[in-house]
C-alpha cells in the first residue's frame, strides 16, 4: 500500500521560504510515476503546484513557477517543495501525491500558515 | 491553461435522490484526461474516476462518469449518506493540470 506523509513547519514568516518534504512508503520512487504537490487555501479549491520525476525532471504551474522548486531524494524515497517569498496568500493545506496526471495516492495534508 | 467550470456550485438533495454534476472545460481536454474527486471535511481528496469514465478501485457502481471533449458529467444514481461531500473535476490533458472550483453536494 502506497503511503505519503508531508512534514515541515506549520508557520512561516512573510517573505521567507516554505519548505516541505513528502516521505513515500510502500513504493520506490525510482520505479516510476511523477510525484506532485497541490495546495488548498482554507475553504477554497485545489491548485496544482508541480511535479518531479525520479530523474529530477520537473514541471511547474506557471502561476508559481518563479518561486517554486521541487526536488527528489531517491536515497531517502522522498521529494520536497520549496516556495520562496511567501505571503499570506500562500496560507493553505499542502498535499503531496502520486501524479499520474490524476492523483491516485495523497498524503493527509499539512496546514502551512504564513504570518509574522 | 484549461479552465474548468463546475455547476452547480451547491446541490441540495436527499438520500436516495439522483445527483448530476457538470464540469465544462474552456477548451477540449486532450484524450479525455478528466478525473473526478470526492473530498470530505478534513480529508484529502479521493479519486473517483479518471479518463472521464474509468472507475477507480473501490468506487461503487452507483457513481458513474461520462463525457468527452469539453463537457463531462459525474452522476450518482441514488445518494447514500456517505456521498454528501465536495466533488472536484481535474484535467490532465495539458499542463498545467487544473481543477474546477468544486460542487458541494449537501443534504
Amino acid at each position: 500500500q502506497v503511503q505519503l506523509q508531508e512534514s515541515g513547519p506549520g508557520l512561516v514568516k512573510p517573505s521567507e521560504t516554505l519548505s516541505l518534504t513528502c516521505s513515500v512508503s510502500g513504493y520506490s520512487i525510482t520505479n516510476g510515476y511523477y510525484w506532485g504537490w497541490m495546495r488548498q487555501p482554507p475553504g477554497k479549491g485545489l491548485e496544482w503546484i508541480g511535479y518531479v520525476y525520479h530523474s529530477g525532471s520537473t514541471a511547474y504551474n506557471p502561476s508559481l513557477k518563479s518561486r517554486v522548486t521541487i526536488s527528489v531524494d531517491t536515497s531517502e524515497n522522498q521529494f520536497s517543495l520549496k516556495l520562496n517569498s511567501v505571503t499570506a496568500a500562500d496560507t493553505a493545506v499542502y498535499y503531496c501525491g502520486r501524479d499520474e496526471g490524476y492523483f491516485d495516492y495523497w498524503g493527509k495534508g499539512t496546514l502551512v500558515t504564513v504570518s509574522s | 491553461e484549461v479552465v474548468l467550470t463546475q455547476s452547480p456550485g451547491t446541490l441540495s438533495l436527499s438520500p436516495g435522490e439522483r445527483a448530476t454534476l457538470s464540469c465544462r472545460a474552456s477548451q477540449r481536454v486532450g484524450s479525455n484526461y478528466l478525473a473526478w474527486y470526492q473530498q470530505k471535511p478534513g480529508q484529502a481528496p479521493r479519486v473517483l474516476f479518471y479518463g472521464a469514465a474509468t472507475r477507480a478501485t473501490g468506487i461503487p457502481d452507483r457513481l458513474s462518469g461520462s463525457g468527452s471533449g469539453t463537457d463531462f458529467t459525474l452522476t450518482i444514481s441514488r445518494l447514500e449518506p456517505e456521498d454528501f461531500a465536495v466533488y472536484y473535476c481535474q484535467q490532465y490533458g495539458s499542463l498545467p493540470w487544473t481543477f474546477g472550483q468544486g460542487t458541494n453536494v449537501e443534504i
